[in-house]
């Protein structure tokens, strides 16, 4: 079956910690996102790739890195900077059309990650 | 930039009766707008989406859409809601050009017996 896969479901890290959220597609999808998401406030983009060896900042990106070595995989690292880590951290994927065509951006969702700092 | 507004954090409904969520949108360009639907402890999944064409879009389990661009509005509609319709769902939008999706802050439905 074709989709996401986000590990560990729930994650729990001690204050100072980095920590990796795991991604992994088997869409062939050429785009990755992450999200995070807290109550009220819906889902905010931490980072995204458009292709290997790429990708940009989002809207909150501080506090956290990513890497996209394979098309298939997006880890997010949460570091020790990043002040108030604990959410729902939500990782997704896209087909990226070409720019000149009238493309539109319809996201895959993964089931998600718990994380909380203790 | 294209930002999205969802007014109503929470709707409380009883079952059968009809609901809307609304969904009001901001951008200076074309855009593709999408209602996403969270369960309890999952991700999200693609409720309906207009892109272009019929302004009225329609889920296959009974939710519709309206796209009113002089309004800037995308506000989701049921008729008779369902327990099972009990979740949260998010309006997103996507402007023409942009990779990136902007969601609003999300509306939990809650439908009761």
């Amino acid at each position: 079956d074709g989709g996401i896969t986000q590990s560990p479901k729930y994650l729990f890290r001690k204050e100072g910690q980095n920590v990796t959220l795991s991604c992994e597609q088997n869409l062939n999808h050429d785009a990755m996102y992450w999200y995070r998401q807290d109550p009220g406030q819906g889902l905010r983009l931490i980072y995204y790739s458009q292709i290997v060896n790429d990708f940009q900042k989002g809207d909150i990106a501080e506090g956290y890195s990513v890497s996209r070595e394979k098309k298939e995989s997006f880890p997010l690292t949460v570091t020790s900077a990043q002040k108030n880590p604990t959410a729902f951290y939500l990782c997704a994927s896209s087909i990226l059309a070409g720019v000149l065509s009238s493309s539109y951006n319809e996201q895959f969702f993964g089931p998600g990650t718990r994380l909380t700092v203790l | 930039a294209q930002s999205v507004t969802q007014l109503d954090s929470q709707v409380p409904v009883f079952e059968e009766a009809p609901v809307e969520l609304r969904c009001n949108y901001s951008s200076s360009v074309s855009v593709y707008l999408f209602w996403y639907v969270q369960y309890p402890n999952q991700g999200l999944q693609l409720l309906l989406k207009y892109l272009s064409g019929s302004t009225l879009v329609e889920s296959i389990n009974g939710f519709e859409a309206e796209f009113n661009k002089s309004q800037t509005s995308f506000h989701l509609r049921k008729p008779s809601v369902h327990i099972s319709d009990t979740a949260e769902y998010f309006c997103a939008v996507n402007e023409k050009g942009r990779r990136a999706l902007t969601f609003g802050s999300g509306t939990r439905l809650q439908v009761q017996p």
